[in-house]
């Protein structure tokens, strides 16, 4: 059974502060999203990682993919309290199932 | 673009009713939807994948005759709850995935199901 541990479960900082999420596994992926959902909303896709190696970029928000495509990490620069959600990190095979392993979220807290 | 419609959003009702929610793309043909159930501040469980014009996949666990899949077309999937009781209270999210290797799936907004 493939999984993806996510780490940590919950963070509650300070506006300003900076973080890290890590997504882990032993299983290697075809490509890694993360997505980040509010309460009572669906999940919103921030990034698609595909390539070992891989960095992403969305404003504060960087995307790392490792080189053997089983981890990735999310770093937040100078978190706001906007950035307040549940972040998910998805692993993809390839193959025709199209299930993705889903990381148990990091529910993020950023207090002004 | 790759816009999901869930619907409806809030569903209350009496216990032994059933309830169907709806699942839409609006901008692009799924050939495959997925169904989820969510518990509050935790990850999505898959329930079943739903392909168009065949039998879902129901995860291990999940019973296909609680939980109906139809997907008659590329744009709609519908999730029927039967005869819902207060334990099937819960968050319902539905996905879709477009064609081609590494599409990610696009959700919907999630249906806020409470049994009473």
């Amino acid at each position: 059974t493939q999984l993806l541990e996510q780490s940590p479960q919950f963070l509650s900082i300070q506006e300003g502060e900076n973080l890290t999420v890590y997504c882990n596994s032993s299983s290697v992926f075809s490509s890694l999203q993360w997505y980040r959902q509010e309460p009572g909303e669906g999940p919103v896709l921030l990034v698609t990682v595909v390539t070992g190696g891989e960095v992403k970029k969305l404003k504060r928000l960087t995307f790392q993919f490792g080189d053997a495509r089983k981890d990735s990490s999310l770093h937040i620069t100078a978190a706001q309290p906007g950035d307040t959600g549940l972040y998910l990190c998805a692993g993809a095979n390839a193959g025709n199932n199209r299930k993705l392993i889903w990381g148990l979220g990091t529910s993020l807290a950023v207090n002004p | 673009g790759a816009v999901v419609s869930q619907h409806p959003s809030r569903v209350i009702c009496k216990s032994g009713t059933s309830v169907k929610i709806e699942c839409r793309s609006l901008d692009f043909q799924a050939t495959t939807m997925f169904w989820y159930r969510q518990f509050p501040k935790k990850s999505l469980m898959l329930m079943a994948t739903s392909n168009e014009g065949s039998k879902a996949t129901y995860e291990q666990g999940v019973e296909k005759d609680k939980f109906l899949i139809n997907h008659a077309s590329l744009t709609l999937s519908t999730l029927t709850v039967t005869s819902a009781h207060p334990e099937d209270s819960s968050f319902y999210i539905c996905s879709a995935r477009e064609s081609g290797s590494n599409q990610p799936q696009h959700f919907g907004d999630g249906t806020r199901l409470s049994i009473l």
